[in-house]
Formats: C-alpha cells, sequence, structure tokens
C-alpha cells in the first residue's frame, strides 16, 4: 500500500502569510497526487489535481508541485476563508487510493 | 450542474448491515468512475471505495474489503454501498465522490463530493 504523509499536521497562520504544506509517498505516485480542501462541517473539495493543475474556480493564490514522492501545497498569501483541513490523495495505484492524515491551517 | 446526494445512514448495531445510496445528476453517470470516502467523528479522510463507470471493476481499502460491496446502477444514476458486518469503528460520515474519468486510478482526482450521510454503529 502507498502511505501519504504530510507535514505539519497544524499550521497557524495569519492573513497575508505565505503557507506551505508537504505530501510524501512512501513510493512513487508520479504525478496523480491532488489536493483538497475540507472546511469544518463541509464535504472535501479539489484544489489541484495531478500536483499542479489549479482545479477550476480554485483562487490563484493556490500552487502545487513536485513528483515522484514529494509534493507541497502553497497558499501564496492566506486568506480568512482558507483557514481549514487540507488533505494529499495518490490515484496512482493500481488498487488503493489513499489520503494523507491531513494538515489543519489555523488562525494565529 | 452536478449534484450528488447520499442517503441510507443510521444507527445500527454492530454485526448489522446497511445500503447506502448516492443519487447523482447533472452529467453522464456512466462515463465515471465514483467513489466512498468516510470521516470518523474529528477525524481525518479515509477512501474506501471506488467502482469503474462501467461497474466492472471494483476496489476496496483492507478495511472494508469483503465486509462492503460497491455497485452501481448506472440506468438509474445512483452509486451504492452495502455495508455489512458492522463494527464500531465503521462509525463514520461516508461521502460519495465523482471521479475525473471512467477510471478512478491515475486521473483527476474526485471532482465533484456529496454531501455525505452518517452511519453510526453502538450497541
Amino acid at each position: 500500500d502507498i502511505q501519504l504523509t504530510q507535514s505539519p499536521s497544524y499550521v497557524y497562520a495569519s492573513v497575508g502569510d505565505r503557507v506551505t504544506i508537504t505530501c510524501r509517498a512512501s513510493q512513487t505516485v508520479s504525478n496523480f497526487l491532488h489536493w483538497y480542501l475540507q472546511k469544518p462541517g463541509k464535504a472535501p473539495e479539489l484544489l489541484i489535481y495531478t500536483a499542479s493543475n489549479l482545479q477550476s474556480g480554485v483562487p490563484s493564490r493556490f500552487s502545487g508541485s513536485g513528483s515522484g514522492t514529494d509534493f507541497t501545497l502553497t497558499i501564496s498569501s492566506v486568506q480568512p476563508e482558507d483557514f481549514a483541513t487540507y488533505y494529499c490523495q495518490q490515484s496512482y495505484s493500481a488498487v488503493m487510493f489513499t489520503f494523507g492524515q491531513g494538515t489543519k491551517v489555523q488562525i494565529k | 450542474e452536478v449534484h450528488l446526494l447520499a442517503s441510507g445512514g443510521r444507527l445500527v448495531q454492530p454485526g448489522e448491515s446497511l445500503r447506502l445510496s448516492c443519487a447523482v445528476s447533472g452529467f453522464s453517470f456512466s462515463d465515471y468512475a465514483m467513489s466512498w470516502v468516510r470521516q470518523a467523528p474529528g477525524k481525518g479522510l479515509e477512501w474506501v471505495s471506488s467502482l469503474s463507470g462501467s461497474g466492472g471493476t471494483t476496489y476496496y481499502a483492507d478495511s472494508v474489503k469483503g465486509r462492503f460491496t460497491i455497485s452501481r446502477d448506472n440506468s438509474k444514476n445512483t452509486l451504492f454501498l452495502q455495508v455489512d458486518r458492522l463494527r464500531d469503528d465503521d462509525t463514520a460520515l461516508y461521502f460519495c465522490a465523482k471521479g475525473s474519468s471512467s477510471w478512478p486510478n491515475r486521473d483527476n482526482g474526485l471532482d465533484v463530493w456529496g454531501q455525505g450521510t452518517t452511519v453510526t454503529v453502538s450497541s
């Protein structure tokens, strides 16, 4: 099974800060690594697909990079609506499509 | 507009069964893989199961293999999850989600999600 490890588990930021979250895979996932945002009480939303592609409607302050085993989600200037939990997920595996454990972005 | 509506969750006792449903609209259902993802109270997302667009290929997490069965009725635009021999640790909010292609692997992520249905397993 491919395991995904996100770091850090918590990020404390102020509005306007740059925030970076990493996701490391236990083996290569090529670029089949996706990022989701989940606000409290809501369903997750797709932010970035295949490592670096911005989903339609997602603000350009979000960006993704990486390939193989190491990936990064960056919020260039955190806005109040961005305080939420972020998850990575891989769809490279032939049989299982795991999520990372999540990173919660909180107000400092 | 694409819409997914999950239903069927309720309070059950350990060992019992449930059938979750996800009614979809706004896209050509049979052209896309579908998935179930769950979230235990206060915990992260856990991928549970996926199904190809045709319904011919299924995928399961180890934690549910042999107890859960995913299926779809493409004529009724509905996804199902039969959950048997329920355990306390199956308690969660179950989301259905649309894939971005007809296969769930090597795709572009889960691009539309339903609001979820709650399964509570307790004696």
